[in-house]
């Protein structure tokens, strides 16, 4: 069973916009992580944010994290074409020995 | 090259028959997972190992078996396919790691159909 759950799973923007996408999981975590796939493709790994963390940068991406109401956050910003992917967020439960689970996933389209 | 290696990249093959995937990885990494992706679940873990004599199950291991050859080796095994192993399957990696998982890094992937 899916822990994390992706939210919109679909989302189309133009090209210069900004993108959110929202993860929420059901137990208490380590840490989330947020991949990306392009068609095709395996996972890359975008960036992790420990359970005592609350906000992270990388470049264009901003993770949030609120432990309280089991949920993160990933903002894409001035998205480019290139960021056509589909999006996961998966989490790293407390006690799983060391297993992610993955969510559903968010595709994300940026256009010209 | 790719870090992590999957063979074949593309499999059709029939109902009943054994089919092997294979994953190599140069990275160095002690720990190596299966997983696998359908449309809309996401993906599923398989089976993990964290190193050559640890072989875990993960959520859905049943019509699967893996072989951790050595630490940088480690091969799927459907023994009898079935239509319903149709599906886009992952290896990745990870780093030891004290506490909490280290990010993983995944092959391109096994598109497998089974007729």
């Amino acid at each position: 069973s899916q822990q994390g759950e992706e939210d919109p799973q679909a989302l189309s923007i133009q090209e210069g916009e900004n993108a959110t996408m929202n993860c929420s999981y059901k137990t208490s975590i380590n840490n989330l992580q947020w991949y990306r796939q392009n068609s095709g493709r395996g996972l890359v790994h975008l960036i992790l944010i420990r359970s005592n963390e609350r906000e992270k940068h990388s470049g264009r991406l901003r993770v949030t994290l609120d432990t309280s109401k089991k949920s993160s956050s990933l903002l894409i910003t001035a998205s480019r074409a290139a960021d056509t992917a589909s999006y996961f967020c998966a989490t790293d439960g407390a006690g799983t020995a060391s297993k992610l689970t993955f969510g559903t996933g968010t595709r994300l389209q940026v256009t010209l | 090259d790719a870090d992590v290696t999957q063979t074949p990249r593309n499999r059709i093959t029939k109902t009943g028959k054994r089919i092997m995937l294979e994953c190599s990885q140069t990275k160095g990494h002690d720990r190596m997972y299966w997983y696998r992706q359908d449309p809309g679940l996401g993906l599923r873990l398989i089976y993990y190992s964290f190193d050559v004599k640890d072989i875990n199950k993960g959520e859905i291991s049943d019509g699967y078996s893996v072989s951790r050859q050595a630490q940088a080796k480690f091969s799927l095994s459907l023994e009898s396919a079935i239509p319903n192993q149709t599906a886009l399957y992952f290896c990745a990696t990870s780093d030891r790691t004290g506490s909490g998982n280290q990010p993983q890094h995944f092959g391109d992937g096994t598109r497998l159909s089974i007729l």
